[in-house]
């Protein structure tokens, strides 16, 4: 079982639409990070949250950091076939230096 | 900007053979990780390591080993590779006490046949 739960796993969309990235967890977590991975490449940083209620801005991009810190969304709004690719959270525990990530959410928006 | 490079984009090796897979992180972080990643599993912690020659099993082990004789190297080795391990293998690295994220490197698309 996955300490993070993400959903949808899949969304398709059209160009020029709005979408809402969800990462859910029992667990508290003292920050929490998402990532953008390319078919074959590594995972790349997007943001990071750090405070309860924190809500950071990336253009079209919008994070919110759960109240509780065991959650977070991720939306973004008029969606652009360059958004299109595998989103991840992983958050990091209190007790050690590991980052637990989510399964993933794979993002298509066709033009 | 932060580079964490792994020494293979791509790597086919026979079953048995012993397997080395490097990476190399340029921001002197203390931490550094080995995940590999499955369709449908997500990322899944091999092994870690918070210093030199320290090292701690992650949640998958079985199967693999790693060393880390200088800071900023990290090498995961599978000591007798079976098709099962083939996978996308991620390393990252982190800062200790501040390390709020994980840099990535570009992966190793390892195939066992």
């Amino acid at each position: 079982t996955q300490l993070l739960e993400q959903s949808p796993q899949f969304l398709s969309i059209q160009e020029g639409e709005n979408l809402t990235v969800y990462c859910n967890s029992s667990s508290v977590f003292s920050s929490l990070q998402w990532y953008r991975q390319e078919p074959g490449e590594g995972p790349v940083l997007l943001v990071t949250v750090v405070t309860g209620g924190e809500v950071k801005k990336l253009k079209r991009l919008t994070f919110q950091f759960g109240d509780a810190r065991k959650d977070s969304s991720l939306h973004i709004t008029a969606a652009q076939p360059g958004d299109t690719g595998l989103y991840l959270c992983a958050g990091k525990g209190y007790n050690f230096n590991k980052f637990y990530f989510g399964s993933g959410t794979k993002l298509n928006v066709k033009p | 900007d932060v580079k964490v490079t792994q020494s293979s984009r791509y790597l086919v090796k026979r079953t048995g053979e012993k397997v080395f897979l490097e990476c190399v992180q340029d921001m002197d972080h203390e931490n550094m990780f080995w995940y590999r990643q499955d369709p449908g599993l997500g990322l899944r912690l091999i092994y870690f390591s918070y210093d030199v020659k320290m090292k701690e099993k992650g949640d998958i082990p079985e199967g693999y080993s790693v060393s880390r004789e200088k800071k900023e190297r990290f090498s995961l080795i599978l000591e007798s590779a079976s098709t099962n391990q083939t996978s996308m293998y991620l390393c990252a690295s982190s800062f200790l006490n501040d390390g709020v994220e994980a840099f990535f490197g570009q992966g190793t698309r390892l195939t066992v046949v």
